[in-house]
């Protein structure tokens, strides 16, 4: 079955750096997502990201977030100067309907 | 507003049964269910998307009350492999753009031999 790949599997930052967190949809797959979960807690929803612009944001996507597709098949997730509480895993997600297919996730740390 | 998931945590013998529940204050259209396992992704296991609708994958089936704005997911004669967090979501917003999800805070389910 495909699925969405995510890179790296773990990024260890310090407070105040920038990270990229990398995936790679589903092929066909015209809706992308990224969402994060803190350690412990339910899965949040970040953004929404459809036909090359951010069709959906949450109130955690604030100006320190950005999301990118650079190349038609990479979608990325930018974080800017990095907080403590940025620290979580981050899955990408990918749809062509309903149904969202998640990646195996970017575990955070920030320290 | 999330939905809230009942119970928080259940543990149950191999080949017992169980329901967990998932309830919305707001009107709620669809309803999707996924799991995670352990340091995994969350994986799809169905969705709800008619008043009364109720679906199944194997031994696990839900059943969706638009009234009582209500979901619950029903584990049959629970294997092993049922273990993980379940976790029911919403689409905020309608019924429209159902990627944006909105998720219960989880049901912790562990099956033991």
């Amino acid at each position: 079955e495909p699925e969405v790949t995510q890179t790296p599997s773990h990024q260890v930052t310090q407070m105040g750096q920038e990270v990229i967190l990398r995936c790679v949809p589903i092929s066909n797959h015209l809706y992308f997502y990224w969402y994060r979960q803190i350690l412990g807690q339910k899965v949040e929803f970040l953004v929404s990201f459809y036909n090359n612009e951010i069709s959906e944001k949450s109130e955690i996507f604030d100006d320190q977030f950005s999301v990118e597709r650079p190349d038609g098949s990479n979608f990325t997730l930018k974080i800017r100067s990095t907080k403590l509480e940025d620290s979580a895993m981050y899955f990408c997600a990918s749809s062509g309907s309903e149904k969202l297919f998640f990646g195996s996730g970017t575990q955070l740390s920030v320290l | 507003q999330q939905p809230v998931q009942s119970p928080q945590a259940v543990i149950l013998r191999e080949g017992e049964d169980a329901v967990i529940n998932c309830s919305s204050s707001k009107a709620l259209y669809s309803v999707h269910w996924y799991r995670q396992k352990h340091g995994e992704a969350p994986v799809f296991l169905m969705i709800l998307l008619k008043g009364g609708e109720q679906k199944g994958h194997d031994k696990i089936s839900a059943s969706f009350n638009e009234k009582k704005q209500q979901s619950s997911l029903y584990l049959t004669a629970s294997q092993l492999s049922y273990s993980g967090t379940y976790f029911c979501g919403t689409p905020e917003g309608g019924s429209g753009n159902t990627g944006k999800l909105i998720f219960g805070q989880g049901t912790t389910l562990q099956v033991k031999p």
